[in-house]
């Protein structure tokens, strides 16, 4: 079974720019939560999409949003780019019910400049 | 919020030795993971454990969910075993929003 994949793997920008990232999970999962890990911070849970619908938010701005397509694929935006949006970006997925663990991809890594 | 302590920070081992890696949590979480965080960024599932012992070849993990903690044990370090490593644990029961503690960077040394 393939696992969660990630695109662009890595990805620069300019300041006030906007990016998309794209994150498919494994097949059959259903839920897909996405973080940020930098090194101040370390990692952060941004939000998590289970069949279509954002379920929990956590605590980023309203520049980064989401949304979930009918096969389970996510893609994140940020829009507006600051110098801090630099970080690794992780997406999980897992099946999505009480008891679930979850699976990462590999990360997109996004430059600021 | 909830707040999720790793010990300790750092760690340094001769290849051979033993180490155990602690997890505290403020609060009750749910579906408690390890993982192990390799150069390039990815995180590597080691243990999905809410609670009791698991083990897997020269890795175990113990979860005491009444006691809000968790323990990952590396025995026979190897050079390989080298990284960080991660606890984390989602804060409610249907989604999944994990709460990471800051880690715990690993040295194994030949």
């Amino acid at each position: 079974k393939a696992g969660v994949t990630q695109t662009p793997r890595y990805l620069i920008k300019t300041r006030g720019q906007q990016v998309t990232l794209s994150c498919s999970p494994i097949s059959g999962h259903r839920s897909v939560s996405w973080y940020q890990q930098t090194p101040g911070q370390g990692l952060q849970f941004l939000f998590e999409y289970f069949s279509e619908t954002q379920r929990n938010k956590g605590n980023f701005p309203g520049r980064f949003s989401g949304r979930q397509f009918s096969n389970s694929r996510s893609e994140m935006n940020v829009s507006t780019l600051e110098l801090g949006d630099s970080a690794l970006y992780l997406c999980a997925s897992s099946w999505g019910g009480g008891a679930s663990e979850q699976f990462f991809g590999p990360g997109t890594r996004l430059t600021v400049l | 919020g909830i707040q999720v302590e790793q010990s300790p920070p750092d760690l340094i081992l001769q290849e051979g030795a033993n180490s155990t890696l602690r997890c505290n949590f403020s609060d009750s979480v749910n579906n408690l993971q390890w993982f192990h965080q390799n150069p390039w960024g990815q995180l590597i599932n080691l243990f999905y454990i809410p609670s009791g012992t698991k083990q897997n070849g020269r890795l175990s993990a113990t979860t005491v969910a009444t006691e809000r903690y968790s323990l990952l044990y590396i025995s026979s370090s190897q050079t390989t075993d080298s990284g960080v490593y991660f606890c984390a644990g989602d804060l409610t029961y249907n989604n999944n929003d994990m709460r990471f503690g800051a880690g715990t960077r690993l040295t194994v040394k030949p």
